[in-house]
């Protein structure tokens, strides 16, 4: 979890209500990515982002939106949240700089609930 | 059919045993495998990696790829109490912005 913070690390809230989650880097790492892990389901990528302003969808974005306004900071906003979001999302990131992107560091994770 | 699958067990062994962990895919592109350790209500943390078919051993570790059968293992030697934990199988492809590819998970626990 070196290098990788996620706020906040727990949260519960109301069906509708928007929530966003923030993760942090202090490795200069270029890519970075948002994941949800549910029972059964593993992980899966929501967004994923390959610079700054520079984003792409994953597997499951639907009702989900990203924002990465600096290297370091990568946000994944849910606009009106509904129970079936409820799951731990975790931040990763990836490239170096030294030639290594293929491997993923995560961070600690964030415990979604949504009432 | 998913695109990497992966037992989920929980398997339960006894200390000292060698622990076989599998998993298969589909997707014949994936160019790295990864294997990732994830301790209870903690982040995945890399535990191996390895890019060609063949084994790759790190101390009691041994990762194991088979291209033509699309089967990847991982071999846990002198299993520990303390190796208790989900393991993650993660293909991956540099042509597809690194992204990997997660199987759900095999659940281990070694019993003192």
């Amino acid at each position: 979890d070196a290098g990788i913070t996620q706020s906040p690390r727990h949260k519960v809230t109301e069906t509708g209500t928007p929530v966003t989650l923030r993760c942090h880097q202090t490795e200069n790492h270029r890519y970075m990515y948002w994941y949800r892990q549910d029972p059964g389901h593993g992980l899966r990528l929501i967004h994923y982002s390959y610079g700054v302003k520079d984003t792409d969808k994953g597997e499951v974005s639907d009702g989900y939106s990203v924002s990465r306004s600096k290297t370091e900071d990568f946000l994944l906003t849910l606009e009106s949240a509904t129970s079936s979001q409820t799951s731990v999302y975790f931040c990763a990131i990836s490239g170096d700089g030294g030639g290594n992107t293929d491997t993923q560091y995560f961070g600690p994770g964030t415990r979604l609930t949504v009432l | 059919q998913k695109e990497v699958e992966q037992d989920p067990g929980p398997l339960s062994v006894p200390e000292g045993a060698i622990v076989s962990l599998n998993c298969t895919y589909s997707n014949s592109a994936f160019q790295y495998f990864m294997w990732y350790r994830q301790y209870s209500r903690k982040g995945p943390e890399l535990l191996m990696y390895t890019y060609s078919s063949g084994n790759k051993e790190d101390g009691r570790f041994t990762a194991q790829v088979d291209k033509s059968s699309k089967y990847i293992s991982l071999f846990i030697r002198d299993s520990q109490p303390s190796d208790s934990a989900t393991y993650l199988c993660a293909p991956g492809g540099r042509d597809s912005s690194y992204k990997l590819i997660f199987g759900s998970g095999t659940r281990l626990l070694v019993r003192p």
